[in-house]
């Protein structure tokens, strides 16, 4: 089985913290997205990525970057973070071509206070 | 440019009644179609897909789907409702022109199921 894991389940931050969002898959999948989702919206494309070290903007990638350093993990970083960055955040994972779902790690609840 | 729209933010079934949820699309290639379901504080887990295959696609659960190209739409139906399919459902599509494969989801449905 396909396996997705995220570094935290919950995290709380402070209002200008650099915060770090870990993903990390087993399969060997070339892509790797993060999205948010909130209620009422559904999930957004933050960023994607479709090898290492590349990365492409998804729909709403500002206030977010990400990096790629290794095949097998693919990190989302709030480089101050907000109040209205308060969201859940889920990444997946992917075999190359489009007919090939996502697979989707257990996300993470991230609260800026 | 690729979208999806989901019928109903909340639909609730009595337990043993059909359930059906809603998906259009609108893709300007012969899409790939999937949904998906979210239960609570987890993550999405694949219920079924189209790769343009067969028009109705049979699922986990019970689950099944049908692609109709003249609506453009991909509803999820289940015969008869069970407590445990108490969750939040997404339909999504699949860009697979230049840009990739990047997903569009819908808005969710959230699903209760009445005892």
């Amino acid at each position: 089985d396909v396996k997705v894991t995220q570094s935290s389940r919950y995290l709380v931050k402070r209002t200008g913290e650099k915060v770090f969002l870990e993903c990390v898959q087993d399969m060997d999948h070339e892509n790797m997205f993060w999205y948010r989702q909130d209620p009422g919206l559904g999930l957004r494309l933050i960023y994607f990525s479709y090898d290492v070290k590349m990365k492409e903007k998804g729909d709403i990638p500002e206030g977010y970057s990400v990096s790629r350093e290794k095949k097998e993990r693919f990190s989302l970083i709030l480089e101050s973070a907000s109040t209205n960055q308060t969201s859940m955040y889920l990444c997946a994972s992917q075999s190359a071509g489009a007919a090939y779902e996502q697979y989707f790690g257990p996300g993470t609840r991230l609260t800026v206070t | 440019a690729q979208s999806v729209t989901q019928l109903g933010s909340h639909v609730s079934v009595s337990e043993g009644a059909l359930v059906l949820l809603r998906c259009n699309y609108s893709s300007s290639v012969p899409p790939y179609l999937f949904w998906y379901v979210q239960y609570p504080n987890q993550g999405l887990q694949l219920l079924l897909k189209y790769t343009s295959a067969a028009t109705l696609v049979k699922g986990i659960n019970g689950f099944e789907a049908e692609f109709k190209k003249s609506e453009t739409s991909f509803h999820l139906t289940k015969p008869s409702a069970h407590m445990s399919d108490a969750a939040e459902y997404f339909c999504a599509v699949s860009d697979r022109g230049v840009t990739g494969n990047q997903f569009y989801f819908g808005t969710g449905t959230s699903l209760t199921v009445i005892p």
